[in-house]
């Protein structure tokens, strides 16, 4: 059973600092991989995805990285704002449409 | 471009009581849908999936249900609700066009009392 693990479950840094979120998992026969960002109260937005053959993905501020073999993803914030406060998740999916297996998130404040 | 509607978003509800959470899917045809359960201090559970019309899957025992009548309609639904039932509920879709990301509703809170 595939298990996924976010450390630290949570993070404080000053505004402008990089974020450096971790995510392990199992099994490493997964699908693909997502990033995903939760506000308070609200739903899921999806933020990266990276599918099994690639290393990374990018958009504006945001960079993923898989690897893997060794069962890992690293979810980068550059010059980290008060608007990135949030639930970063991680899901591995095994599969093309099974069930995506979640981290329990980490909770980043990003203070002004 | 597609969207997903989930209503209600906050629903208190008795114990003993109906339950019926809906969610619709606009823009995509044929997407595999999820319900998926956030109780709190706990991460998301997967609690049913759906292939296509009529197909249900379920990941865990429980006092729910759900339905597929139509394409993009799926439903979420409970006879006698449990305390334990109280959560964050999400619907969430993905079709294998889009690589197979999974994109989530804005959920419905349900407090069982």
């Amino acid at each position: 059973k595939q298990e996924v693990t976010q450390i630290p479950a949570a993070l404080s840094v000053p505004e402008g600092e990089n974020l450096v979120l971790n995510c392990s998992f199992t099994d490493s026969a997964i699908y693909n991989l997502q990033w995903f960002r939760q506000d308070p109260g609200k739903g899921l937005t999806s933020l990266l995805l990276i599918q099994s053959s690639q290393r990374e993905q990018t958009s504006g501020r945001l960079n993923a990285s898989l690897d893997k073999s060794s069962g890992r993803s690293t979810l980068y914030i550059a010059a980290s704002q008060p608007g990135d406060s949030a639930t970063y998740l991680c899901a591995t999916l095994i599969g093309s449409w099974g069930k995506l297996q979640f981290g329990a998130g980490t909770q980043v404040v990003v203070t002004p | 471009s597609q969207t997903i509607h989930q209503w209600p978003a906050t629903l208190v509800q008795p114990v003993g009581s109906p339950l019926s959470l809906e969610c619709t899917v606009e823009g995509t045809s044929n997407p595999n849908l999820y319900w998926y359960r956030q109780a709190a201090g706990r991460g998301l559970q997967l609690l049913f999936y759906s292939v296509g019309i009529g197909q249900i899957s379920s990941e865990v025992p429980q006092n729910l249900s759900a339905s597929r009548p139509q394409d993009r309609q799926f439903i979420l639904s409970s006879k006698k609700l449990l305390l334990s039932d109280s959560g964050f509920y999400l619907c969430a879709w993905s079709v294998a066009a889009s690589g197979n990301t999974i994109y989530f509703g804005e959920g419905s809170w349900l407090t069982v009392v």
